[in-house]
């Protein structure tokens, strides 16, 4: 596709359960981020992917929370044992190499019940 | 590590006048990118201009402008004629140069709401 794409676009689920959220990049951008944003709230950084490199992962709030990123392309952000205060916007964005621009998705909505 | 403020959690500007929206940053470093990110209730960011640090000349796009001051660290928007499609939370963001991998993450303000009156 020609932009960031996430899925799924919302998804509820209960106080306990694993999640998976993924994103498929635009091709060819070599960086993928994800962000967190909770309700009316600003964007709060979670894990960056950079080429090959190792990712930075200094965001991810706890250890429920892990990401990865196969073969440099599509990227899924995996949370475990999910909590209430989970519940937010999780925004991927990509970016080129040589670029400074981020390309987001439309986010997937995160509802622990 | 950066900081983004953005000190005006809400602003609301009549269709057709002029609005101004507050940014400021703090860094230590001498290269960088700042951006302003407009996010309409469809949930996508969207990217409305971007300013290098190096360029002392400020960025413009159509009915946006900036008005960077370095030294003072502020990066206001200036959107010119409002218009009713502007109405959205728009966050102010800074990016270290990419020339440097390590840590090029997007650091965000928390965001000013503006809504657009008829």
């Amino acid at each position: 596709g020609a932009g960031v794409s996430q899925s799924p676009s919302n998804k509820v689920t209960e106080k306990g359960k694993d999640v998976e959220l993924r994103c498929d990049p635009i091709s060819g951008h070599t960086a993928l981020y994800w962000y967190r944003q909770s309700l009316g709230q600003g964007l709060e950084f979670l894990i960056y992917f950079q080429g090959n490199s190792a990712p930075d992962k200094s965001g991810l709030p706890s250890d429920r929370f892990s990401a990865e990123r196969t073969g440099g392309s599509v990227s899924t952000l995996t949370i475990q044992r999910t909590q209430q205060e989970d519940s937010a916007v999780y925004l991927c964005a990509s970016r080129r190499t040589g670029s400074g621009e981020l390309f987001f998705g439309e986010g997937s909505r995160l509802t622990v019940l | 590590a950066q900081t983004v403020t953005q000190s005006q959690p809400e602003m609301s500007v009549q269709e057709a006048e002029t609005v101004t929206l507050s940014c400021t940053y703090d860094t230590s470093e001498s290269n960088y990118y700042l951006f302003w990110y407009k996010q309409p209730p469809s949930r996508q960011m969207i990217l409305v201009i971007r300013q290098e640090a190096y360029k002392q000349q400020n960025a413009t796009e159509n009915r946006f402008s900036v008005n960077f001051q370095k030294a003072a660290k502020s990066f206001s928007l200036k959107i010119s004629d409002s218009q009713l499609g502007d109405t959205a939370m728009y966050f102010c963001a800074f990016m270290k140069h990419i020339e440097d991998n390590a840590g090029n993450m997007l650091t965000f303000g928390g965001g000013t709401r503006l809504m657009v009156k008829p």
